[in-house]
């Protein structure tokens, strides 16, 4: 299964919005609320920031949100800060009840 | 400080084999699902097997099927995963992670993988 689709990069200044986007099928992305998204600095493991589309984990800024329509979910980050530089993955459930991810997109602030 | 700490990582030739680690730091991994996840040098992240709290579930992503095993030991509050067979392009950093729900709360902070003759 190919992974999901994410333009490899973005950019933004510090203060503004910007919304990656985040591309399936409707085996995956667009048959289940399972989507979720990773933030990865350099050289760190990978950090949960938005599941089961636009649920927060506890912690995460309310700078960052998620959506979904069709086949395509979203993560919006407002009011952009030098810190949100990073690497960032989409991932959802499959038909099979594996998981798969996004190809990345380079933030870059 | 809640933490996931893999071992086992390093140097192997192809067709050889290795066994990965993953360990709980004031966390119990008896309670979670439990996942693997690798990243390849400049690359994206691949999801790569999960486990279920009793060992009775497995699943594989297709790519190594056949070749690798994940495996838990509550008693030891470990988590392992037998690669196998291995090739170049499992050179990867390999993280263990929480899985709830097909999301991955809790990740270790990876533990290298290269396959190099």
């Amino acid at each position: 299964q190919s992974a999901l689709t994410q333009f490899p990069s973005a950019s933004g200044s510090p203060g503004q919005l910007v919304t990656i986007s985040c591309t399936g099928t409707s085996s995956d992305v667009g048959a289940y609320n399972s989507v979720s998204w990773y933030q990865q600095h350099p050289g760190k493991a990978p950090k949960l920031i938005i599941y089961e589309v636009s649920q927060r984990p506890s912690g995460v800024s309310d700078r960052f949100s998620g959506s979904k329509s069709g086949n395509t979910a979203s993560l919006t980050v407002s009011g952009l800060q030098a810190e949100d530089e990073a690497n960032y993955y989409c991932s959802s459930r499959t038909g099979s009840g594996n998981v798969i991810f996004g190809g990345g997109t380079k933030l870059t602030v | 400080e809640v933490q996931l700490v893999e071992s086992g990582g390093g140097l192997v030739q192809p067709g050889g084999s290795l066994r990965l680690s993953c360990t709980g730091s004031r966390f119990t991994l008896a309670e979670h699902y439990m996942g693997w996840v690798r990243q390849a040098p400049g690359k994206g992240l691949e999801w790569v097997a999960r486990i279920n709290r009793d060992s009775s579930e497995k699943l594989y992503v297709d790519s190594v099927k056949g070749r690798f095993t994940i495996s838990r030991d509550h008693a030891r509050n470990s988590l392992y995963l037998q690669m196998g067979s291995l090739r170049a392009d499992d050179t990867a950093v390999y993280y263990c992670a929480t899985e709830a729900w097909w999301r991955m709360d809790v990740w270790g902070q990876g533990t290298t993988v290269t396959v190099s003759s």
